[in-house]
């Protein structure tokens, strides 16, 4: 089946220590992307990678760092959360083309204390 | 990328059509206007993309007028199941920046 998975699905965790959200999809797209949401702000895009070794900041990379080592995977690492980065995380993914359509994961939920 | 303006929420009644508009004035030439809906605690799903006229698949259609500052959502007949967040995207930037905004929320009454 295609898709895009993330593991964790929920964390608890407390500030300072840090962490790494995985993602990965089986569709051999090249564009991945994650983001965060909060309520009343919708999604907002953290980074994102046009391909292996390309990565780009999104509207809200502060805290974050990814990188795309693999085409499959792209992993979001928080070297040292904090409260505010508590959230909703999506990951998803599209294959090259004029298209917006993205293909999302069934999101983490990470609570920082 | 071009910043939209949805309504924040929206009720409707199963069977109805239902139409939701997006404002987007300064979208440039090369944007693309594209719709997602998202259910509670479920990663967004794409409907439908166009750039200009009426684009139309087997949930959706998507109406855009000659200026293409605002576009219109339609969904035929709706469901209890359509209730959900739906969220209008502009934006070209080689495809690869997205701007959800804070979506509307539609809910559909029995």
């Amino acid at each position: 089946e295609a898709q895009v998975t993330q593991n964790p699905r929920y964390l608890i965790t407390v500030t300072g220590k840090k962490l790494t959200v995985t993602c990965s999809q089986n569709m051999n797209h090249e564009y991945m992307s994650w983001y965060r949401q909060d309520p009343g702000l919708g999604l907002r895009q953290i980074y994102y990678s046009m391909n292996v070794e390309v990565t780009d900041k999104g509207d809200v990379p502060e805290g974050y760092k990814v990188s795309r080592k693999e085409k499959r995977n792209f992993p979001l690492i928080l070297e040292s959360p904090s409260p505010n980065q508590t959230s909703l995380y999506f990951c998803a993914s599209r294959p090259q083309g004029r298209s917006y359509e993205q293909y999302f994961g069934p999101g983490t939920r990470l609570t920082v204390t | 990328l071009a910043k939209t303006t949805q309504p924040i929420s929206m009720d409707s009644y199963e069977g109805q059509e239902v139409n939701i508009t997006c404002s987007h004035n300064n979208i440039a030439t090369n944007d693309y206007i594209t719709w997602y809906q998202q259910f509670p605690s479920q990663g967004p799903r794409f409907i439908i993309q166009g750039y200009k006229t009426k684009v139309t698949n087997e949930v959706a259609s998507l109406f855009i007028p000659a200026d293409r500052k605002s576009s219109t959502l339609s969904l035929p007949r709706v469901s209890l199941s359509d209730t959900a967040v739906y969220y209008c995207l502009v934006g070209s930037e080689g495809f690869n920046k997205f701007y959800f905004g804070s979506g509307t929320k539609l809910n559909v009454k029995p």
